[in-house]
C-alpha cells in the first residue's frame, strides 16, 4: 500500500521556536509538495519539488522554507513560528508529469498550534 | 484571482437523496479535472477525475459532469450515504512544460442528514 506519511499528528510549538515538519514518501514519486489547510481558504501551496535540492514557492511561502536532500523525503521549516502559522499542514506527492487523471496522494496531515 | 470556485462553503442533504457539489473555473487550458474527499484531521483522498474533452464521467454512487462552454463542473453522489459527509475539494490540472500542477477550489462541506 503505497503511502506518504507525515512524521507528526499534532504539534504544540511556541512562538519564535524553529519547527521541523517531516514528509516521506515510498513510491519513488518525483513531485512533492507542502500545502496548508485553513477553512474557507482552501489548500494553499507553500512550497514544492520537483527533484532532489531542487524547490519552487508556490502562493504562500513567506515564513517558510524547504529542504529536499532524498528523493523519498521533503521537509517544511518555520524559521520562527507565529500564531499566525497555526494550520493542518499537508504534504503531498505525485509522478513527474504523470497523466494528471491520477493527481495527488497526500499523507494524514500535522496540525500545529503555535501558542 | 481565483481561477478554481467552489461558491457552497456548505451543503446539507438528506440520507438516500442526490449530493450535487458545484465547481467553476477560469481558465480554459485546464485538461483534468478532479474531485477528492477530506475527512477531519485525515489528509485528502482522491475520488474521480475528468478529462476535458470528456463530458462525463461515472464511477459508482459517483458521477462528475464537465461543461466546458460554461466552464462548470459538477460533482453527483446517488443515493448520499452518511460516510459521504465530509469536505469535498475540487481541483483543476494545469499543464506546466512536462509537468502539472493541481489548482484548487476553496471546499465544500457536505453533511448528510439522517
Amino acid at each position: 500500500d503505497v503511502k506518504v506519511t507525515q512524521s507528526s499528528r499534532y504539534l504544540v510549538k511556541r512562538t519564535g521556536e524553529k519547527v521541523f515538519l517531516e514528509c516521506v514518501q515510498d513510491m519513488d514519486h518525483e513531485n512533492m509538495f507542502w500545502y496548508r489547510q485553513d477553512p474557507g481558504l482552501g489548500l494553499r501551496l507553500i512550497y514544492f519539488s520537483y527533484d532532489v535540492k531542487m524547490k519552487e514557492k508556490g502562493d504562500i511561502p513567506e515564513g517558510y522554507s524547504v529542504s529536499r536532500e532524498k528523493k523519498e523525503r521533503f521537509s517544511l521549516i518555520l524559521e520562527s513560528a507565529s500564531t499566525n502559522q497555526t494550520s493542518m499542514y499537508l504534504c503531498a506527492s505525485s509522478i513527474l508529469g504523470q497523466p494528471s487523471q491520477y493527481g495527488y496522494t497526500f499523507g494524514s496531515g500535522t496540525r500545529l498550534t503555535v501558542v | 484571482d481565483q481561477q478554481v470556485k467552489q461558491n457552497s462553503p456548505s451543503l446539507s442533504v438528506q440520507e438516500g437523496r442526490i449530493s450535487i457539489l458545484n465547481c467553476d473555473y477560469t481558465n480554459s487550458m485546464f485538461d483534468y479535472f478532479l474531485w477528492y474527499k477530506k475527512y477531519p484531521a485525515e489528509g485528502p483522498t482522491f475520488l474521480i477525475s475528468i478529462s476535458s474533452i470528456k463530458d462525463k464521467n461515472e464511477d459508482g454512487r459517483f458521477t462528475v459532469f464537465l461543461n466546458k462552454s460554461a466552464k462548470h463542473l459538477s460533482l453527483h453522489i446517488v443515493p448520499s450515504q452518511p460516510g459521504d459527509s465530509a469536505v469535498y475539494f475540487c481541483a483543476a490540472s494545469a499543464p506546466m512544460d512536462s509537468n502539472y500542477q493541481l489548482i484548487w477550489g476553496a471546499g465544500t462541506k457536505l453533511i448528510i442528514k439522517p
